[in-house]
């Protein structure tokens, strides 16, 4: 097993525009997330999936964000209308259900000019 | 307020010193987690605690989970260059997610 892949490591994009993001999780991992990571932060989580299903999203999903899974392996997680403050990186982790650890991917960092 | 607080913030050592990185709740931890990440890349696990009292060790690195379950350290023994990086606690505080501190930037210069 290769670990969590992420897809693509950088994009850079003009404001305004819509970016798509890939994770491929382990493969016997039930559980898929997606954290946001600014310079300086800690990852703030965005929202987790059992299986398919989207169990919670956090308020820093706004209306521009969307992820699925839609076969319950690998997840997007697309950006609309891109503003300068998505400027971050965008990290896929994945574990059992019975949460006996996280682990991350290399992230996606996103730049918007 | 941050749930976790992490301290110092930054600290820079000599090669072969030793160091500990703290990391501090307001709530009582039920699994805390230390990740390592190299500036622009993903975090790399290192260890998870569970129980109070709790301490493990891996290699230079040992983590301690104190007995009420609101503090944990981070130990550096005869720190390297390979050390260096960014040092995350994370809380697992149930429904599937983490909430980590701020982090710890490390230097180490030979």
């Amino acid at each position: 097993d290769t670990g969590v892949s992420q897809d693509p490591r950088h994009k850079i994009t003009k404001r305004g525009q819509n970016v798509t993001f890939r994770c491929d999780p382990i493969s016997e991992h039930n559980r898929l997330y997606w954290y946001r990571q600014t310079l300086g932060q800690g990852p703030e989580f965005l929202t987790y999936f059992q299986n398919e299903a989207q169990l919670e999203k956090s308020r820093l999903l706004s209306d521009r964000f969307s992820a699925e899974r839609p076969k319950g392996s690998f997840s997007t997680l697309e950006i609309q209308r891109t503003e300068q403050g998505d400027s971050a990186m965008y990290l896929c982790a994945s574990s059992l259900v019975s949460g006996s650890g996280y682990t991350f991917g290399s992230g996606t960092r996103l730049t918007v000019v | 307020s941050q749930e976790l607080e992490q301290s110092p913030q930054s600290l820079i050592v000599q090669e072969g010193k030793n160091l500990t990185i703290n990391c501090t709740s307001s709530k009582t931890l039920y699994g805390l987690y230390w990740y390592k990440q190299k500036y622009g890349e993903g975090l790399i696990f290192l260890m998870m605690l569970q129980k109070g009292g709790e301490e493990k060790s891996h290699e230079k690195i040992t983590a301690k989970l104190d007995e009420k379950k609101q503090q944990s350290s981070l130990h550096i023994t005869a720190s390297q260059p390979s050390h260096a990086g960014i040092y995350l606690c994370g809380a697992d505080r149930g429904g599937g997610k983490l909430t980590f501190g701020q982090g710890t930037i490390l230097t180490v210069h030979p």
